[in-house]
């Protein structure tokens, strides 16, 4: 059980254009959801929490004008890079918390993002 | 605030070697949740244990287990006989009770036939 999904696995775009990355708790609900950018070599790095029909809340130096994050429902989230450029090129990684798994996150297999 | 520390940033073993790969966090709660996950070069990550601050006890699972000490703030994890398919990038994780998870900067693991 605790099986997250993460839809491309893969994407390569033109700088301008938006790509949008969808995240889905496969066999349970997840009221709240992370997004994460990984680095070559580096750790994760926490870009923004998901709330089920709420607002997002980014992390500080995170804009939200370009990372837009829905959760519209109890299985989805989705991060929308607006506008990509080169330096949008990573690692995205979301996550889904269990509830009543003592905050135990699982982790979707990451869609690698390349802006040419 | 809380922190997480590994300070071991590449380790490289040969197959059947026992391996501890250590961890070290900060935190001002006394509810919180320690978590170890591994990443293979697919770039999944995998969850492989957490403990609550609750609980000191020490866990085994197959050639995996995991020392748990308030008293030094360290989650250290040992893999015995370790095998080539070991080989990956451990993150050592900390969550305060209802808050996000921070992660370590990761010890990269090579086992070598």
């Amino acid at each position: 059980g605790a099986v997250v999904s993460q839809h491309p696995s893969r994407v390569i775009c033109k700088s301008g254009t938006s790509v949008k990355i969808e995240c889905r708790s496969l066999d349970f609900q997840a009221t709240t959801m992370f997004w994460y950018r990984q680095f070559p070599k580096k750790s994760l790095m926490l870009m923004a929490t998901s709330n089920e029909g709420s607002k997002a809340t980014y992390e500080q130096g995170v804009e939200k004008d370009k990372f837009l994050i829905n959760h519209a429902s109890l299985t989805l989230s989705t991060l929308t890079v607006t506008s990509a450029h080169p330096e949008d090129s990573s690692f995205y990684i979301c996550s889904a918390r269990l509830a009543g798994a003592g905050d135990t996150q699982y982790f979707g297999p990451g869609t690698r993002l390349t802006v040419l | 605030a809380q922190k997480v520390t590994q300070a071991q940033t590449e380790i490289s073993v040969v197959e059947k070697e026992d391996v501890t790969l250590d961890c070290v966090y900060e935190t001002r709660d006394t509810t919180y949740y320690l978590f170890w996950y591994k990443q293979p070069p697919s770039g999944e990550l995998v969850f492989l244990i957490r403990r609550n601050s609750f609980d000191e006890q020490n866990e085994i699972s197959g050639r995996y287990s995991w020392n748990f000490q308030k008293s030094t703030s360290s989650f250290n994890f040992t893999i015995t006989a370790s095998q080539v398919v070991d080989s990956a990038v451990y993150f050592c994780a900390l969550s305060e009770y209802r808050s996000d998870m921070r992660f370590g900067a990761g010890t990269r693991l090579t086992v070598k036939p």
